[in-house]
């Protein structure tokens, strides 16, 4: 059963470009949840989508930043117009259900903004 | 205050000791209580998962909730270097998906 998967697993772009992380969730899981971790800090939830639906954006920055959760393919975190600030890695998690806590993560997307 | 505090400074033990962690929060409904530990440059893996308060135990691996207390331990038994990482306490309430995570304590054991 394979994991979490993420891609790319670095990227590098120059301010103001756009970046695009995907996340593809472990086999039968249905919920996703992308978590930020700058450097020296812990993990920050920003996100938890189900199919076609945003549960809970929370975390997520007001501007520039957004997710979606197609019917059929990946998550995507989308960041425009990205700052040196973005710089970061980005963990998607997926869980089976509502009910079930346990998140098991990707091993992320480590953003360079140059 | 911070939801969940885990002090971050790094930890030597030498091979075969007990590594102790913990961590303490304020947000009274958390009741999922959960342990990542986290290599260098990769994913956070899931070691341990508890829901409320009591001890639960997976081989070298001991983890205990005290709700009253709002704080949480890991117990780590007979170390390897293997177990060298950084160690992430995870916290969660009921019917809200969302992790609220410590900083993380990076741990090295020494042959």
């Amino acid at each position: 059963n394979a994991g979490v998967m993420q891609n790319p697993r670095h990227l590098v772009r120059r301010r103001g470009q756009e970046a695009r992380l995907r996340c593809s969730p472990m086999k039968g899981h249905s919920h996703v949840y992308w978590y930020r971790q700058l450097p020296e800090e812990g993990l920050k939830f920003m996100v938890y989508l189900q199919k076609e639906n945003i549960i809970d954006e929370s975390g997520m920055p007001k501007e520039r930043f957004s997710a979606e959760f197609p019917k059929e393919g990946p998550s995507i975190l989308r960041i425009q117009q990205v700052v040196r600030g973005d710089s970061a890695a980005y963990f998607c998690a997926s869980s089976p259900g509502v009910s079930y806590n346990e998140q098991f993560f990707g091993p992320g997307t480590r953003l360079t903004v140059l | 205050q911070k939801e969940v505090e885990q002090d971050p400074g790094p930890l030597s033990v030498p091979e075969g000791a007990i590594v102790s962690l913990n961590c303490t929060y304020s947000n009274s409904a958390f009741q999922y209580f959960m342990w990542y530990r986290q290599y260098s440059r990769k994913g956070p893996e899931l070691l341990m998962y508890t829901y409320s308060s009591g001890n639960k135990e997976d081989g070298r691996f001991t983890a205990q909730v005290d709700k009253s207390s709002k704080y949480i331990s890991l117990f780590i038994r007979d170390s390897q270097p293997s177990d060298s990482a950084t160690y992430l306490c995870a916290m969660s309430a009921q019917g809200n998906n969302r992790l609220a995570f410590g900083k993380g304590n990076q741990v090295v054991v020494i042959p």
